[in-house]
């Protein structure tokens, strides 16, 4: 039963570049969610979408970053350009649409820009 | 605003001593509380949940945790740790309402089992 599946695993990248996150939700899952982990903020929600629509970007640092979830089985995070102070480990999580439904991580994408 | 509170930063546990992580919690309406493990360099795994009913919660690898209403907390808990159980532990709250459907976490409480 495969899981939220993220790529890439591991990302080392240079100041100014694009970075691309992506992320395949479990199916059948209709909420959508990345986060950020970091020593210093602990994690944050960057955004979550509902049925494809995003619902709650506040989370989103700045306009260097931006989200997309073009269908229900796939997701990208985008970072441009790319700063050291984006490097931290980025999770996408998904859920059914529901206080109650338990939400699945994937194993993040380990970013480093240097 | 919903929020979650892990008052401690580290628990240090002998092996084969029963272990507590704390989990305070401030919500409006009915509670949806999560606790998630993580260990190192892998991403969140989910233990075990409080919806409603039973106020004692099983979830994997032998965990419970106990919610109370009164105290508004949903501490975790283990009778005898083990080695492995050493991870970083993180209580959430689920929003519902005005917070939506996400997920809103404590600062996280590194655990640490001692043979």
């Amino acid at each position: 039963d495969a899981g939220v599946i993220q790529s890439p695993r591991h990302e080392v990248t240079e100041m100014g570049q694009e970075v691309t996150l992506r992320c395949k939700p479990i199916s059948g899952h209709n909420s959508l969610f990345w986060y950020r982990q970091t020593m210093m903020r602990g994690l944050e929600l960057l955004i979550y979408f509902n049925n494809n629509v995003p619902i709650d970007d506040s989370g989103m640092p700045e306009d260097r970053f931006s989200a997309k979830m073009p269908n229900a089985s796939f997701s990208t995070l985008k970072i441009q350009p790319s700063e050291p102070r984006d490097s931290a480990v980025y999770f996408c999580a998904s859920s059914l649409n529901s206080a109650g439904n338990t939400i699945y991580f994937g194993e993040g994408s380990w970013l480093t820009v240097v | 605003a919903q929020s979650v509170a892990q008052p401690e930063d580290q628990v240090n546990v002998a092996e084969g001593n029963p272990l507590t992580v704390k989990c305070t919690y401030s919500v409006s309406g009915n509670p949806y509380l999560f606790w998630y493990v993580q260990y190192p360099n892998r991403g969140l795994q989910f233990l075990l949940k409080y919806i409603t009913g039973d106020n004692l919660v099983k979830g994997s690898y032998g965990f419970e945790a106990e919610f109370n209403k009164s105290q508004t907390s949903f501490h975790l808990k283990k009778p005898s740790a083990l080695v492995s159980d050493s991870a970083l532990y993180f209580c959430a709250v689920r929003g519902i309402y005005n917070q939506g459907g996400k997920l809103i976490f404590g600062q996280g409480t590194e655990l640490s089992v001692k043979p």
